[in-house]
């Protein structure tokens, strides 16, 4: 079976300083693996997208994320937050021919 | 195209209420998600359809809630009789596949159930 653990519950960054938001994930196949953002009130955004091309994934709004399969972790960052980045990020693997699997969701607070 | 639509944004009902939500999916996406988000559980898959057939309704909490879909553009949940922990947003997503696809979601609709 497939599950992420998204490893803070709640990240806090002052505005134009680094972003770092942690997932590691467990998967039987070859997983893909998403990132989504969710603005307050809004639906689900995708970021970006992990499926096993270039392990280094660009994905919109500056962000991307690393997949290291040495690590099972997919780690999402951005160089500098804009307060606009505030919002709850959620990290996503791909089951076998089964629905996606969210983790919990980190919420990012960014400080003016 | 406009994206996923849900309908309505927004339901305050009563308890024993029947609630019906909405949902249009992409069109041409094969597949269709009902999920619930609460501070509590965090986001639930409720139950997904592939070309207008349920194939895992593992996730629907109880028998008050049932959803359709009679065709490829139209689904709804459906809670009979609403309870007040019933009180959540409810997404609806599309998507051409599953694994390796992503899902489109919807706006949401904040449920409240007095």
């Amino acid at each position: 079976a497939q599950s992420v653990t998204q490893l803070d519950s709640h990240v806090s960054v002052s505005e134009g300083t680094p972003v770092l938001l942690r997932c590691n994930y467990s998967s039987s196949y070859s997983p893909s693996l998403f990132w989504y953002v969710q603005h307050p009130n809004k639906g689900l955004q995708l970021l970006l997208k992990y499926t096993s091309a270039a392990t280094l994934v660009k994905g919109i709004n500056g962000f991307e994320a690393e997949f290291k399969k040495s690590e099972t972790s997919f780690h999402l960052t951005k160089p500098s937050a804009h307060m606009s980045d505030a919002a709850e990020y959620f990290c996503v693997v791909s089951g076998y021919n089964t629905p996606l699997v969210f983790g919990k969701g980190t919420r990012l607070s960014v400080i003016a | 195209d406009a994206g996923v639509i849900q309908s309505p944004r927004h339901e305050v009902t009563e308890m024993g209420q029947e609630v019906t939500l909405r949902c249009k999916p992409i069109s041409g996406h094969d597949y269709l998600f009902w999920y619930r988000q609460t501070m509590m559980r965090g986001l639930e898959l409720l139950i997904y359809f592939n070309n207008n057939v349920p194939i895992d309704d593992s996730g629907m909490p109880e028998d008050r809630f049932s959803a359709k879909m009679p065709n490829a553009s139209f689904s709804t949940l459906k809670i009979q009789p609403s309870e007040p922990r019933d009180s959540a947003v409810y997404f609806c997503a599309s998507s051409p596949g599953t694994s390796a696809n992503e899902q489109f979601f919807g706006p949401g609709t904040r449920l409240t159930v007095l």
